[in-house]
């Protein structure tokens, strides 16, 4: 069974930084995208990132740029996101997702809460 | 970027209803689109990929359609178990994007 289970998510005070974490199993980590997906309380799917399955290109919202960095070890099958200079719209739930051919996301974690406060 | 928008906002339907979404692209982005379903608390969860192929495990009540602009996503024969959130999502270029969601609920 294909599995995703985030974490890392804490309350965090506005400038700080954070690291969330997306384990995988259940498929070869190694031979697909993945992406992180966020909805802030009460609203809707926001895409903030997307890494190649080698971790070769990588790409952003706008919103997220200059602060994030998503990374992958595909030796532990492992999807991060660093998260820089936090401000309080950063405030959500974050999921990361397995993508099927074409960059759409076929599997989703139940997701991890960051709060900036 | 590409901006995605959704109508209606919030539609009340009962079982057994036909329910149609629209999505529009503010540029063509061919058929790289996807549509989810979301239901209060738990993750999303893909219906419909490349603008009209039934994801895997979906009920085939659910379809999609269009290209470039204009997408819609039908459900034929509404059930208790789809009442929910639904979102579109563009993947043609970079940042991908979603629509603001249109809610489903109970007449």
């Amino acid at each position: 069974e294909v599995q995703l289970v985030e974490s890392g998510g804490v309350v965090v005070q506005p400038g700080g930084s954070l690291r969330l974490s997306c384990a995988s199993s259940g498929f070869t980590f190694g031979s697909y995208a993945m992406q992180w997906v966020r909805q802030a309380p009460g609203k809707g799917l926001e895409w903030v990132s997307l890494i190649s399955w080698n971790g070769g290109d990588a790409f952003y919202a706008d919103s997220v740029k200059g602060r994030f960095i998503i990374s992958r070890d595909n030796r532990e099958n492992t999807l991060y996101l660093q998260m820089n200079s936090l401000k309080v719209e950063d405030t959500a739930l974050y999921y990361c997702a397995k993508e099927r051919r074409g960059f759409y996301m076929e599997v989703w974690g139940k997701g991890t809460t960051v709060t900036v406060s | 970027d590409i901006q995605m928008t959704q109508s209606p906002s919030s539609v009340s339907a009962s079982v057994g209803d036909r329910v149609t979404i629209t999505c529009r692209a503010s540029q063509g982005i061919s058929n790289s689109l996807a549509w989810f379903q979301q239901k209060p608390g738990k993750a999303p969860e893909l219906l419909i990929y490349a603008a009209s192929s039934l994801q895997s495990g979906v009920p085939s009540r659910f379809s999609g359609s269009g290209s470039e602009t204009d997408f819609t996503l039908t459900i034929s024969g509404l059930q208790p178990e789809d009442f929910a959130t639904y979102y579109c999502e563009q993947t043609r270029s970079f940042p991908h994007s979603f629509g603001p969601g249109t809610k489903v609920d109970i007449k």
